[in-house]
């Protein structure tokens, strides 16, 4: 199985500044046709995980576009322009390329 | 809108069965491949098992490959999962989720909480 490690774990943030989460694969996730199937998702206290970023950098439809994806091969990150008190919650890497496989979280917090 | 609804969880004992069931509603159903993750609570996601659109292709996590079975009534909008043999470590909120086109899960439910204890 590809393994997915996230750093860090915890991120405390102050509302307006940016964040940036690390993640990263055992192998490449970049396949023939030019697409990293590497999705991030975040799951709100209490929710269901919502898909925020698929095939590395891609927005899903209604995510706001202070989210951003980025990287290729076993390097990717996610950036929040400027954290709102909404975005509180875990967020998980996940890798498509083979059977799914999830990083173990990133728990964001407002300090 | 899209909609999905897991229903089926419960208290089971070791080696018992249970079968989940979700109902999908707010889009076209037998064009989209299914899967089921799922979570400890207050731990993280695991995938367990995903279905083509038209059922005839499936797969399954190591951890629950021959004991759990995906299926999917497309005339019914409604996608399960019948767990055997289970394990006080299949305890989990089970989701069903829709892909979106690249094995990548989109919508998911608000899940159904399975746990397996004597």
């Amino acid at each position: 199985d590809i393994v997915m490690t996230q750093s860090p774990l915890s991120l405390p943030v102050t509302p307006g500044e940016p964040a940036s989460i690390s993640c990263r694969s055992s192998q490449s996730l970049l396949r023939s046709n030019g697409y990293n199937y590497l999705a991030w998702y975040l799951q709100k206290p209490g929710q269901s995980p919502q898909l925020l970023i698929y095939l590395g950098s891609k927005r899903a439809s209604g995510v706001p576009d202070r989210f951003s994806g980025s990287g290729s091969g076993t390097d990717f990150t996610l950036k929040i322009g400027r954290v709102e008190a909404e975005d509180v919650g875990v967020y998980y890497c996940m890798q498509a390329l083979q059977t799914a496989t999830f990083g173990q979280g990133t728990r964001l917090e407002i300090k | 809108e899209v909609q999905l609804g897991e229903s089926g969880g419960g208290l089971v004992q070791p080696g018992g069965s249970l079968r989940l069931s979700c109902a999908a509603s707010g889009f076209t159903f037998s064009t989209y491949w299914m899967h089921w993750v799922r979570q400890v609570p207050g731990k993280g996601l695991v995938w367990v098992s995903r279905i083509s659109s038209d059922g005839s292709t499936t797969g399954y996590a190591d951890s629950v490959r021959g004991r759990f079975t995906i299926s999917r009534d497309n005339a019914k909008n409604t996608v399960f999962l019948q767990m055997n043999s289970l394990r006080a470590e299949d305890t989990a909120v089970y989701f069903c989720a829709r892909d979106a086109g690249d094995y990548t899960p989109d919508f998911w439910g608000q899940g159904t909480l399975v746990t397996v204890s004597s």
